[in-house]
């Protein structure tokens, strides 16, 4: 049963604390990619990655680091330097490939709190 | 700088009748459009896509029209039913993967 996982599905944070959200996906996708929603907004992008050991920054990556060091997973974290966390956060992930027109699939999200 | 924006927060259809949730974008660069629906606390799911060559593309109560013109596609549920209450995301695609989301419309169908 293919899909993606995230967890946990909440998260609490104290001040000045890093944290880090994971993500795996079993769908054998090359591409995957951390968003950021909150309230009465639509997706921002934090982060992605085409490729193991490969990824760039999106629109919103100032707080925020990533790995990927495996294909299934690419874990994001929550830096104290991230001043607004609080959210709920989504990873997806995608086949992969340059050029190709393509569709992300979601994971059930994990919700961001700080103490 | 919204590249892709859904102007109504919010729209309540009765059960039954047509559904027709819209978007606009400005980045004429973009190729490839999706149509996500989402539930509160959950991921979204991928309802429906229309590549920049087409105009239309229809999937059983779901269709989507493009008119590269105006810059504007649209999301036809019909007919609406109760199960369809959820907030609806258009995304474009712009290259490297990378999508750009519209704010949502959360739609409410009436019994």
């Amino acid at each position: 049963d293919g899909g993606i996982t995230q967890s946990p599905k909440y998260l609490f944070r104290k001040e000045g604390q890093n944290v880090t959200l994971s993500c795996e996906q079993n769908l054998n996708h090359d591409a995957m990619y951390w968003y950021r929603q909150d309230p009465g907004q639509g997706l921002r992008l934090i982060y992605y990655s085409q490729i193991v050991n490969d990824f760039q920054k999106g629109d919103i990556a100032e707080g925020y680091s990533v790995s990927r060091e495996k294909k299934e997973s690419f874990p994001l974290t929550v830096t104290s330097a991230q001043k607004n966390p609080t959210a709920f956060y989504l990873c997806a992930s995608s086949m992969g490939g340059a050029g190709r027109q393509e569709t992300q699939y979601f994971g059930p999200g994990t919700r961001l709190l700080v103490l | 700088d919204q590249q892709v924006k859904q102007n109504s927060p919010s729209l309540s259809v009765q059960e039954g009748r047509i559904s027709i949730l819209n978007c606009d974008y400005t980045n004429s660069m973009f190729d490839y459009f999706l149509w996500y629906k989402k539930y509160p606390a959950e991921g979204p799911t991928f309802l429906i896509s229309i590549s920049s060559i087409k105009d239309k593309n229809e999937d059983g109560r779901f269709t989507v029209f493009l008119n590269k013109s105006a810059k504007h596609l649209s999301l036809h549920i019909v007919p609406s039913q109760p199960g369809d209450s959820a907030v609806y995301f258009c995304a474009a695609h712009q290259g490297a993967q990378k999508l750009v989301f519209g704010q949502g419309t959360r739609l409410t169908i009436n019994p």
